[in-house]
């Protein structure tokens, strides 16, 4: 069982470069969430959706845009890179009830120099 | 705003001993509490979850207690093992609230031999 796969584990960027991060569930959950995780600050939304072809923004968005056009996928893109977003990014998943686990991926370590 | 307070940031605990992990939140509307553990170099995966109108949650030998009035709540881990090393995080979902999880900063417990 795949769960949820995100690539790539590791990137290391250039300051102004642009990527995407993929995140691939195969679960059929309707919710999907990226996330940042850094030391002492714990686990940060950037974006989430609640369905194909819907997205929201989190406590974190700048610098970040997220696109859901087939409900197994959600992607991260960030289109100029700064240093202030290295960080260990993980996608999560779940179906829409409350008590719903979250499912997470084993995380995409980006290192923008 | 961080809407979820967590202690302490990291604690040591002995073999045998009780690991104690305590989680302070502010809004009232949060429905549901889980507990996240989270091994290094992989995703957070859901260990144990609380509903506000439970006052206790035993799962083995991890406990949540729930205190409504003070709005905190806390993981037990008795007889902690150094299997149980890892990093903890509380989460609050509100359900009216397109179902975001809001995360604390984060546990990381060492039980040493």
């Amino acid at each position: 069982n795949a769960g949820v796969t995100q690539t790539p584990k590791f990137r290391v960027l250039k300051t102004g470069q642009s990527m995407t991060l993929l995140c691939a569930q195969d679960m059929n959950h309707e919710y999907m969430y990226w996330y940042r995780q850094d030391p002492g600050m714990g686990l940060r939304l950037i974006h989430y959706s609640v369905g194909e072809g819907t997205t929201a923004k989190g406590e974190v968005p700048d610098g970040y845009n997220v696109s859901r056009l087939k409900k197994q996928n959600f992607l991260l893109g960030l289109e100029s890179a700064a240093p202030s977003q290295t960080s260990v990014y993980f996608c999560a998943s779940r179906l829409a009830p409350v008590t719903g686990e979250l499912f997470f991926g084993e995380g995409s370590r980006l290192t923008v120099l | 705003q961080q809407q979820v307070k967590q202690s302490p940031q990291s604690l040591i605990v002995q073999k045998g001993g009780i690991s104690i992990i305590n989680c302070a939140y502010e809004n009232t509307a949060f429905d549901y509490f889980p507990w996240y553990q989270q091994f290094p170099g992989k995703g957070p995966a859901l260990l144990i979850a609380i509903r506000p109108d439970v006052s206790e949650k035993k799962e083995g030998r991890f406990t949540i207690s729930f205190n409504k009035s003070a709005k905190q709540f806390s993981l037990h881990i008795m007889d902690s093992q150094p299997g149980d090393s890892a990093t903890y995080f509380c989460a609050a979902i509100w359900s009216g609230g397109y179902q975001k999880v809001t995360f604390g900063t984060g546990t990381k417990l060492q039980v040493i031999p």
